[in-house]
């Protein structure tokens, strides 16, 4: 029964291009939610996606960021021109639909570099 | 503005002895929190959970308490064992509108001596 899975791992980009990190999330969830850990601060909340839908994405910067999650495939956080101030951790977590308390799972997270 | 604060940013305990995390919040809507923990370079992992219609919950060394009057909640790790030296978030949420966004603190990183 696999976690929720993150790829890639480790991320390094140059200043104006993108970045597509991708995410499974666990067998049987249909809620993925995207957080980042910036250096030397605590995990923020970006997006809250269920299927084809955008729940919440009130923690995503107003430009450059993007998120989907599509009926087939993982979840996409696409970053675009990126800028040093993006280097950070982002890890996605997921849980089950229904209402089975608000635990969620996170992936082992991306590690983006941007230099 | 930090609803949820861990004011403690390390704590270091003896092997075979209590740790005792302690996290503060200020949004009363907030109905249900959640203890993780976390590992160098890796996600955080879910540990105990709780409900605001309960005080305690317990799960093998884990135990966290909650006092909604004080807007505080602790978690008890007994006994203590190297393998629980990580950092410790304290992270809530409230179930309006069914969004699960979950608020976090800053982290206590545990350190637990041999």
């Amino acid at each position: 029964n696999a976690g929720v899975m993150q790829n890639p791992r480790h991320l390094v980009r140059r200043r104006g291009q993108e970045a597509r990190l991708r995410c499974s999330p666990m067998k049987g969830h249909s809620h993925v939610y995207w957080y980042r850990q910036l250096p030397e601060e605590g995990l923020k909340f970006m997006v809250y996606l269920q299927k084809e839908n955008i729940i919440d994405e009130s923690g995503m910067p107003k430009e450059r960021f993007s998120a989907e999650f599509p009926k087939e495939g993982p979840s996409i956080l696409r970053i675009q021109q990126v800028v040093r101030g993006d280097s950070a951790a982002y890890f996605c977590a997921s849980s089950p639909s229904g209402s089975s308390g608000n635990t969620i799972y996170f992936g082992e997270g991306s590690w983006l570099t941007v230099v | 503005d930090q609803q949820v604060k861990q004011n403690s940013p390390s704590l270091s305990v003896q092997e075979g002895r209590i740790s005792i995390l302690n996290c503060d919040y200020t949004n009363s809507m907030f109905d249900y929190f959640l203890w993780y923990k976390k590992y160098p370079a890796e996600g955080p992992t879910f540990l105990i959970s709780i409900s605001s219609i309960k005080d305690k919950n317990e799960d093998g060394r884990f135990t966290v308490f909650l006092n909604k009057s004080a807007k505080h909640l602790s978690l008890h790790i007994v006994p203590s064992q190297p393998g629980d030296s990580a950092v410790y978030f304290c992270a809530a949420s409230t179930n309006a509108g069914n969004n699960r966004k979950l608020i976090w603190g800053l982290g206590t990183s545990l350190g637990v001596n041999p």
